[in-house]
Protein backbone atom coordinates (compact mmCIF):
# COMPACT_ATOMS: atom_id res chain seq x y z
CA UNK A 1 0.00 0.00 0.00
CA UNK A 2 0.87 3.58 -0.69
CA UNK A 3 0.71 6.49 1.77
CA UNK A 4 2.19 10.06 1.57
CA UNK A 5 2.61 12.34 4.53
CA UNK A 6 2.84 16.10 5.12
CA UNK A 7 3.73 16.97 8.20
CA UNK A 8 2.98 20.71 8.21
CA UNK A 9 -0.87 21.52 7.97
CA UNK A 10 -0.31 24.93 7.50
CA UNK A 11 3.04 27.07 6.85
CA UNK A 12 2.77 30.99 7.28
CA UNK A 13 4.98 32.80 5.52
CA UNK A 14 5.90 36.63 4.35
CA UNK A 15 5.82 38.02 0.97
CA UNK A 16 9.10 37.45 -0.71
CA UNK A 17 10.47 34.88 1.57
CA UNK A 18 11.49 31.15 0.61
CA UNK A 19 9.27 28.32 1.31
CA UNK A 20 9.32 24.55 1.49
CA UNK A 21 6.84 22.50 1.92
CA UNK A 22 7.56 19.08 2.97
CA UNK A 23 6.05 15.91 1.60
CA UNK A 24 7.11 12.04 2.33
CA UNK A 25 5.89 9.06 0.98
CA UNK A 26 5.86 5.37 1.59
CA UNK A 27 5.51 3.00 -1.19
CA UNK A 28 6.28 -0.80 -1.66
CA UNK A 29 6.20 -0.19 -5.74
CA UNK A 30 7.76 2.58 -8.01
CA UNK A 31 5.42 5.70 -8.23
CA UNK A 32 4.87 8.73 -9.88
CA UNK A 33 5.14 12.12 -7.83
CA UNK A 34 2.66 15.05 -7.90
CA UNK A 35 2.27 18.17 -6.56
CA UNK A 36 -1.14 20.13 -7.16
CA UNK A 37 -2.87 23.46 -5.95
CA UNK A 38 -6.32 24.31 -4.78
CA UNK A 39 -6.86 27.79 -5.15
CA UNK A 40 -10.27 28.64 -2.39
CA UNK A 41 -13.14 27.70 -4.72
CA UNK A 42 -11.42 25.96 -7.06
CA UNK A 43 -10.39 22.54 -8.40
CA UNK A 44 -6.82 21.59 -8.40
CA UNK A 45 -4.79 22.32 -10.64
CA UNK A 46 -1.28 20.78 -10.91
CA UNK A 47 2.11 22.11 -10.25
CA UNK A 48 4.96 19.80 -11.24
CA UNK A 49 5.10 16.22 -11.33
CA UNK A 50 8.24 13.52 -10.99
CA UNK A 51 8.24 10.30 -13.52
CA UNK A 52 11.67 9.88 -14.26
CA UNK A 53 15.37 11.23 -14.90
CA UNK A 54 16.32 14.54 -13.47
CA UNK A 55 15.57 14.33 -9.78
CA UNK A 56 15.12 18.49 -9.38
CA UNK A 57 11.46 19.03 -11.46
CA UNK A 58 10.47 22.56 -12.27
CA UNK A 59 6.89 23.61 -12.58
CA UNK A 60 4.46 26.72 -13.05
CA UNK A 61 4.51 29.45 -11.16
CA UNK A 62 7.84 29.52 -10.22
CA UNK A 63 8.00 26.56 -7.56
CA UNK A 64 9.96 23.30 -7.90
CA UNK A 65 10.50 20.17 -5.72
CA UNK A 66 13.16 17.65 -5.44
CA UNK A 67 12.95 13.52 -5.78
CA UNK A 68 15.02 12.08 -3.20
CA UNK A 69 14.43 8.44 -3.39
CA UNK A 70 16.58 7.53 -0.14
CA UNK A 71 14.29 9.63 1.83
CA UNK A 72 11.56 9.10 0.24
CA UNK A 73 10.48 12.40 -0.33
CA UNK A 74 9.54 14.73 -2.37
CA UNK A 75 9.64 18.85 -0.91
CA UNK A 76 7.99 21.25 -2.78
CA UNK A 77 10.65 24.78 -2.83
CA UNK A 78 9.62 28.15 -4.20
CA UNK A 79 12.56 31.03 -3.24
CA UNK A 80 10.23 34.01 -3.31
CA UNK A 81 6.42 33.63 -2.58
CA UNK A 82 3.44 36.36 -3.81
CA UNK A 83 0.75 36.86 -1.94
CA UNK A 84 -1.28 35.24 -4.81
CA UNK A 85 0.16 31.61 -3.92
CA UNK A 86 -1.93 31.46 -0.49
CA UNK A 87 -3.46 28.51 -1.30
CA UNK A 88 -3.81 24.73 -0.58
CA UNK A 89 -0.92 22.25 -1.88
CA UNK A 90 -1.77 18.57 -2.20
CA UNK A 91 1.55 16.08 -2.44
CA UNK A 92 0.31 12.66 -4.61
CA UNK A 93 1.90 9.13 -6.06
CA UNK A 94 0.19 7.05 -7.85
CA UNK A 95 1.73 3.58 -8.70
CA UNK A 96 3.76 3.01 -11.84
CA UNK A 97 1.85 0.19 -12.83
CA UNK A 98 -1.61 -0.01 -14.05
CA UNK A 99 -3.01 1.62 -11.22
CA UNK A 100 -4.54 4.91 -11.72
CA UNK A 101 -5.25 6.00 -8.06
CA UNK A 102 -3.76 9.26 -6.48
CA UNK A 103 -2.61 8.47 -3.22
CA UNK A 104 -3.03 12.47 -1.55
CA UNK A 105 -1.29 13.45 1.22
CA UNK A 106 -3.35 15.83 3.64
CA UNK A 107 -2.68 19.00 2.50
CA UNK A 108 -0.37 21.91 3.47
CA UNK A 109 -2.15 25.21 3.59
CA UNK A 110 0.30 28.26 2.78
CA UNK A 111 -0.23 31.59 4.30
CA UNK A 112 1.67 34.69 2.35
CA UNK A 113 1.19 37.79 4.86
CA UNK A 114 2.39 41.16 3.29
CA UNK B 1 -11.38 24.49 -23.77
CA UNK B 2 -10.26 21.60 -22.05
CA UNK B 3 -12.56 20.83 -18.71
CA UNK B 4 -14.01 19.16 -16.22
CA UNK B 5 -17.56 20.61 -15.48
CA UNK B 6 -19.15 19.33 -12.20
CA UNK B 7 -23.15 20.48 -11.44
CA UNK B 8 -24.34 22.08 -9.03
CA UNK B 9 -21.51 23.94 -7.31
CA UNK B 10 -22.83 23.95 -4.14
CA UNK B 11 -26.34 21.72 -2.71
CA UNK B 12 -27.76 21.55 0.84
CA UNK B 13 -30.01 18.41 1.78
CA UNK B 14 -31.88 16.55 3.93
CA UNK B 15 -31.08 13.36 5.19
CA UNK B 16 -32.77 10.56 2.56
CA UNK B 17 -32.93 13.12 -0.16
CA UNK B 18 -31.55 11.24 -3.75
CA UNK B 19 -29.53 13.40 -5.34
CA UNK B 20 -27.29 13.31 -8.20
CA UNK B 21 -23.90 15.06 -8.75
CA UNK B 22 -23.06 15.31 -12.33
CA UNK B 23 -19.69 15.22 -14.00
CA UNK B 24 -18.88 15.99 -17.46
CA UNK B 25 -15.55 16.15 -19.52
CA UNK B 26 -14.71 17.12 -22.77
CA UNK B 27 -10.91 15.48 -23.65
CA UNK B 28 -12.26 12.06 -24.48
CA UNK B 29 -10.85 10.59 -21.26
CA UNK B 30 -11.26 7.45 -20.85
CA UNK B 31 -10.38 7.38 -17.08
CA UNK B 32 -12.86 8.76 -14.93
CA UNK B 33 -12.76 9.23 -11.12
CA UNK B 34 -14.87 10.56 -7.97
CA UNK B 35 -12.71 12.05 -4.48
CA UNK B 36 -13.86 13.66 -1.61
CA UNK B 37 -11.93 15.92 0.09
CA UNK B 38 -12.64 16.49 4.35
CA UNK B 39 -9.98 18.71 6.68
CA UNK B 40 -7.00 16.71 7.38
CA UNK B 41 -8.05 14.24 5.15
CA UNK B 42 -6.71 14.86 1.70
CA UNK B 43 -8.80 13.84 -0.96
CA UNK B 44 -9.95 10.16 -0.75
CA UNK B 45 -11.25 8.11 -3.89
CA UNK B 46 -14.53 7.03 -4.01
CA UNK B 47 -15.14 5.36 -7.38
CA UNK B 48 -13.73 5.48 -10.58
CA UNK B 49 -13.81 4.33 -14.35
CA UNK B 50 -11.65 2.52 -16.82
CA UNK B 51 -13.76 3.16 -19.59
CA UNK B 52 -17.52 2.84 -20.57
CA UNK B 53 -19.38 0.35 -18.33
CA UNK B 54 -16.33 -0.27 -16.45
CA UNK B 55 -16.73 0.84 -12.78
CA UNK B 56 -14.74 -0.25 -9.68
CA UNK B 57 -14.89 0.97 -5.67
CA UNK B 58 -12.40 3.34 -4.45
CA UNK B 59 -11.25 3.44 -0.75
CA UNK B 60 -14.40 5.11 0.10
CA UNK B 61 -17.00 3.73 -1.73
CA UNK B 62 -19.64 3.26 0.96
CA UNK B 63 -23.25 4.93 0.26
CA UNK B 64 -22.19 6.12 -3.04
CA UNK B 65 -23.44 4.81 -6.95
CA UNK B 66 -21.93 5.51 -10.29
CA UNK B 67 -22.75 4.46 -13.49
CA UNK B 68 -20.59 5.26 -16.74
CA UNK B 69 -22.95 5.12 -19.83
CA UNK B 70 -21.22 7.43 -22.29
CA UNK B 71 -17.50 8.41 -22.24
CA UNK B 72 -17.99 12.41 -21.38
CA UNK B 73 -20.18 11.45 -18.03
CA UNK B 74 -19.48 10.20 -14.87
CA UNK B 75 -22.51 10.53 -12.23
CA UNK B 76 -22.01 10.27 -8.45
CA UNK B 77 -25.35 9.19 -7.05
CA UNK B 78 -26.15 9.33 -3.34
CA UNK B 79 -29.18 7.70 -2.86
CA UNK B 80 -29.59 8.00 0.72
CA UNK B 81 -27.75 10.53 1.84
CA UNK B 82 -26.38 10.92 5.13
CA UNK B 83 -24.94 13.78 7.36
CA UNK B 84 -21.46 11.88 7.23
CA UNK B 85 -21.64 12.64 3.81
CA UNK B 86 -21.43 16.45 4.14
CA UNK B 87 -17.62 16.87 2.69
CA UNK B 88 -16.20 18.55 -1.12
CA UNK B 89 -16.64 16.33 -4.01
CA UNK B 90 -14.29 16.42 -7.32
CA UNK B 91 -14.84 14.33 -9.95
CA UNK B 92 -11.01 14.12 -12.14
CA UNK B 93 -10.22 12.49 -15.78
CA UNK B 94 -7.19 11.38 -17.61
CA UNK B 95 -6.53 9.86 -20.79
CA UNK B 96 -6.18 6.90 -19.54
CA UNK B 97 -3.11 4.81 -21.20
CA UNK B 98 -0.70 5.29 -18.90
CA UNK B 99 -0.72 6.27 -14.85
CA UNK B 100 1.76 9.02 -15.51
CA UNK B 101 -0.78 11.40 -17.23
CA UNK B 102 -1.51 13.96 -14.76
CA UNK B 103 -5.40 13.73 -14.03
CA UNK B 104 -7.64 16.92 -14.57
CA UNK B 105 -10.13 18.36 -11.71
CA UNK B 106 -13.31 19.52 -11.71
CA UNK B 107 -14.43 23.03 -9.67
CA UNK B 108 -15.85 20.92 -6.53
CA UNK B 109 -19.51 19.88 -5.37
CA UNK B 110 -20.06 21.12 -1.83
CA UNK B 111 -22.55 18.84 -0.43
CA UNK B 112 -24.31 19.66 3.22
CA UNK B 113 -26.37 17.26 4.12
CA UNK B 114 -28.53 18.21 7.52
Amino acid sequence: AQSVTQLDSQVPVFEEAPVELRCNYSSSVSVYLFWYVQYPNQGLQLLLKYLSGSTLVKGINGFEAEFNKSQTSFHLRKPSVHISDTAEYFCAVIRMDSSYKLIFGSGTRLLVRP
Amino acid sequence: EAQVTQNPRYLITVTGKKLTVTCSQNMNHEYMSWYRQDPGLGLRQIYYSMNVEVTDKGDVPEGYKVSRKEKRNFPLILESPSPNQTSLYFCASSPGQTSNQPQHFGDGTRLSIL
